[in-house]
């Protein structure tokens, strides 16, 4: 299986840029995605890399490097609106293409 | 419908009972994926349905936990004899093989279950 790695809490400014890591293992990688999720809502897609670089979406990156196992969500001009929990999952050839998730960051976001 | 919907949206059960909980997905897509998510972590994959073949049942947890979708749309999943351990929340996520060139999942808001 997949040893997906994230930290489980990281807090920051209103109007400042935060960096959410995640490392995993897998030998079958088929893209890695991450989403956002609300307290007792439902997980909303963010973005998704498969090739290694940055994809930029508005004030989400995020960035994969598949030889160093590791991907980074930045987030810029924070709102107080992006607090929530930042979960990242990672495809996997060998599971049908499912996804298995990591434990997820709880993002905070102080005024 | 224009998103996943799934239902009851709570369930609180005594343990030994059973509960039925559904999933309604997007209409036409084809891949549907349960999850089981815990407080604080994130979701637990459960199984995998490609149309009504299940593929992939490996994170059922025991065998008192049971999915179908017989007719490729709508799926349950059932668990017998709750135990207060299945407590959690409960994603339906579908996914269309055709279109998106992300392949990404969408979920629905899930049902919280609560086994007392």
């Amino acid at each position: 299986g997949q040893n997906i790695d994230q930290p489980t809490e990281m807090t920051a400014t209103e109007g400042a840029i935060v960096q959410i890591n995640c490392t995993y293992q897998t030998s079958g990688f088929n893209g890695l995605f991450w989403y956002q999720q609300h307290a007792g809502e439902a997980p909303t897609f963010l973005s998704y890399n498969v090739l290694d670089g940055l994809e930029e979406k508005g004030r989400f990156s995020s960035f994969l490097s598949r030889s160093k196992g590791y991907s980074y969500l930045l987030l810029k001009e924070l709102q107080m609106k992006d607090s929530a929990s930042y979960l990242c999952a990672v495809r996997d050839r060998r599971n049908n293409n499912d996804m298995r998730f990591g434990a997820g960051t709880r993002l905070t976001v102080k005024p | 419908g224009a998103g996943v919907s799934q239902s009851p949206r709570y369930k609180v059960a005594k343990r030994g009972q059973d509960v039925a909980l559904r999933c309604d997905p997007i209409s036409g897509h084809v891949s549907l994926f349960w999850y089981q998510q815990a407080l604080g972590q994130g979701p637990e994959f459960l199984t995998y349905f490609q149309n009504e073949a299940q593929l992939d049942k490996s994170g059922l947890p025991s065998d008192r936990f049971f999915a179908e979708r017989p007719e490729g749309s709508v799926s349950t999943l059932k668990i017998q004899r709750t135990q207060q351990e299945d407590s959690a929340v409960y994603l339906c996520a579908c996914r269309d093989e055709q279109v998106s060139s992300y392949n990404e999942q969408f979920f629905g808001p899930g049902t919280r279950l609560t086994v007392l």
